[in-house]
C-alpha cells in the first residue's frame, strides 16, 4: 500500500459523536486526499491537501473537516457523525498531483 | 459537468477467454486517464496512467489505449487472479489538476 496507513480499520459510532479517522503516510509525498467509497456511487473524494496546512474541498466535503499539521499526517474529522456518513474511507497519495496510491481503507459505520 | 462511465457493470468470463472493459468519459481537458484495480476489502491498486489519445500501456495480461472519448482495458487470456474490481478516473483541467474523478468500476469475474 505504497507506505500509507490508516487507523482505525474498523469503526462502530453512535449518531452524534464526532469521529476522526488518521492517515499516515512514510513516503513524503506532497500531496494527501480523502475519499468515501459506497455502493452506486463509487469513490468520491471528500478533502485533499497539496501540503502542511494547505487544503481544498472535494464534491463531498459537508460534515466533514481536515487538518494536516506534518507532511505524513493527514486526519479525517466527522464532527457529528450521522448515519449517511457510513461507508469505507479511503487515503491516498501523490507525489506530483497525478497517480494516486491508496491505502488499505477504513471502515466506519454509524448506528 | 466532468463525468466517466463504465462498461459493463459486471463481467464474467471463462479462463482464458479474453476481452475488453470500457470507459468512456467527458471532461473539460484531459491532462490524464488512470486505471486501477480492487480487490474486495481492499485500497484500489494503480495500474495505469495514460495521457493522450493513441497512447497505450501494458502489463502482464492488461493493456490500457486511449482514445479522445474513451479509454480500453483489454484483458488477454485472463486468469483467475485477474477477478477483481477495475476503476478508471480522469483527471481533468476543470477539476483542478489535483483531483481524480472515478467512474464506478467494472466487476470482473474469471471462472476456471
Amino acid at each position: 500500500d505504497a507506505g500509507i496507513t490508516q487507523s482505525p480499520r474498523h469503526k462502530v459510532t453512535e449518531t452524534g459523536t464526532p469521529v476522526t479517522l488518521r492517515c499516515h503516510q512514510t513516503e513524503n509525498h506532497r500531496y494527501m486526499y480523502w475519499y468515501r467509497q459506497d455502493p452506486g456511487h463509487g469513490l468520491r473524494l471528500i478533502h485533499y491537501s497539496y501540503g502542511v496546512k494547505d487544503t481544498d474541498k472535494g464534491e463531498v466535503s459537508d460534515g466533514y473537516s481536515v487538518s494536516r499539521s506534518k507532511t505524513e499526517d493527514f486526519l479525517l474529522t466527522l464532527e457529528s457523525a450521522t448515519s449517511s456518513q457510513t461507508s469505507v474511507y479511503f487515503c491516498a497519495i501523490s507525489d506530483r498531483g497525478d497517480e494516486q496510491y491508496f491505502g488499505p481503507g477504513t471502515r466506519l459505520t454509524v448506528t | 459537468e466532468d463525468q466517466v462511465t463504465q462498461s459493463p457493470e459486471a463481467l464474467r468470463l471463462q479462463e482464458g477467454e479474453s476481452s475488453s472493459l470500457n470507459c468512456s468519459y467527458t471532461v473539460s481537458g484531459l491532462r490524464g486517464l488512470f486505471w486501477y484495480r480492487q480487490d474486495p476489502g481492499k485500497g484500489p491498486e494503480f495500474l495505469f496512467t495514460l495521457y493522450s489519445a493513441g497512447e497505450e500501456k501494458e502489463k502482464e495480461r492488461l493493456k490500457a489505449t486511449l482514445t479522445k472519448k474513451e479509454s480500453f482495458l483489454h484483458i488477454t487470456a485472463p486468469k483467475p487472479e485477474d477477478s477483481a474490481t477495475y476503476l478508471c478516473a480522469v483527471q481533468a483541467g476543470s477539476q483542478g489538476a489535483q483531483k481524480l474523478v472515478f467512474g464506478q468500476g467494472t466487476r470482473l469475474t474469471i471462472n476456471p
